[in-house]
């Protein structure tokens, strides 16, 4: 069982709907937690850390249940540049040196 | 500022032969890391390092590959006698510090390299 699972999609969606990626990582012991955006063929970038609390940056909005070991996105009023592939990162247990831990990626495909 | 660069942007070479790719991180980042994504894989860790500690290897796929990190920043992957199954991207990351208790710095990833191996 590969440690970080996603649904690879693609999700085609319309312009304005909202979207929602999940993901599940399979070591309880996960320290940190992260969405990271992949355009076609460049390097990903962190789009936002998840905290048990949830957080929300924009449309965007990262929830976490530890209890579940389940991890989850959710993108609202989508845009066309919203395009790309999403990764949930985790990073293993503590004092490993914050050694990234990546899923499979889920694309996304907003259509006008 | 600068972002993490690396050298060559495409590699393409024959099976058997080394390659040395290079990476140089953001000045200032003591951490720096070796990812590779493959074809219909997703991003796996290779290599670490951390200032002047032992770097932690245990991503490497086997003893083909090798890294280096000279003078705290400039780090070349190596891989020798290369096979098909080495084509990927691979990627270079720093972050400005380790891991520490309870949070990790974000990385910043180079453009990577694209390895062809015919």
């Amino acid at each position: 069982r590969k440690e970080v699972e996603q649904d690879p999609g693609p999700f085609n969606v319309p312009e304005g709907a909202t979207v929602a990626f999940n993901c599940t990582y399979s070591n309880s012991a996960s320290q940190s937690f992260f969405w990271y955006r992949q355009d076609c063929r460049k390097e990903p970038k962190l789009l936002m850390s998840v905290y048990s609390s949830g957080n929300e940056d924009g449309r965007f909005t990262a929830q976490l249940n530890r209890a579940s070991q389940y991890i989850s996105l959710l993108i609202r009023d989508s845009k066309l540049s919203d395009s790309a592939t999403y990764l949930c990162v985790v990073t293993p247990i503590y004092n490993q040196g914050g050694k990234l831990i990546f899923g499979q990626g889920t694309e996304l495909s907003v259509k006008p | 500022g600068a972002g993490v660069s690396q050298s060559p942007s495409n590699k393409v070479t024959e099976k058997g032969k080394d390659v040395e790719l290079r990476c140089d991180p953001i000045s200032g980042h003591t951490a720096l890391y070796w990812y590779r994504q493959s074809l219909g894989q997703g991003l796996e860790f290779l290599i670490y390092f951390q200032g002047n500690s032992a770097p932690d290897k245990s991503g490497l796929p086997s003893d083909r590959f090798s890294a280096e990190r000279t003078g705290g920043s400039v780090s070349t992957l190596t891989i020798q006698r290369t096979q098909q199954e080495d084509s990927a991207v691979y990627l270079c990351a720093s972050s400005p510090r380790p891991g520490l208790a309870g949070r990790t710095d974000t990385q910043y990833f180079g453009p990577g390299t694209r390895l062809t191996v015919l």
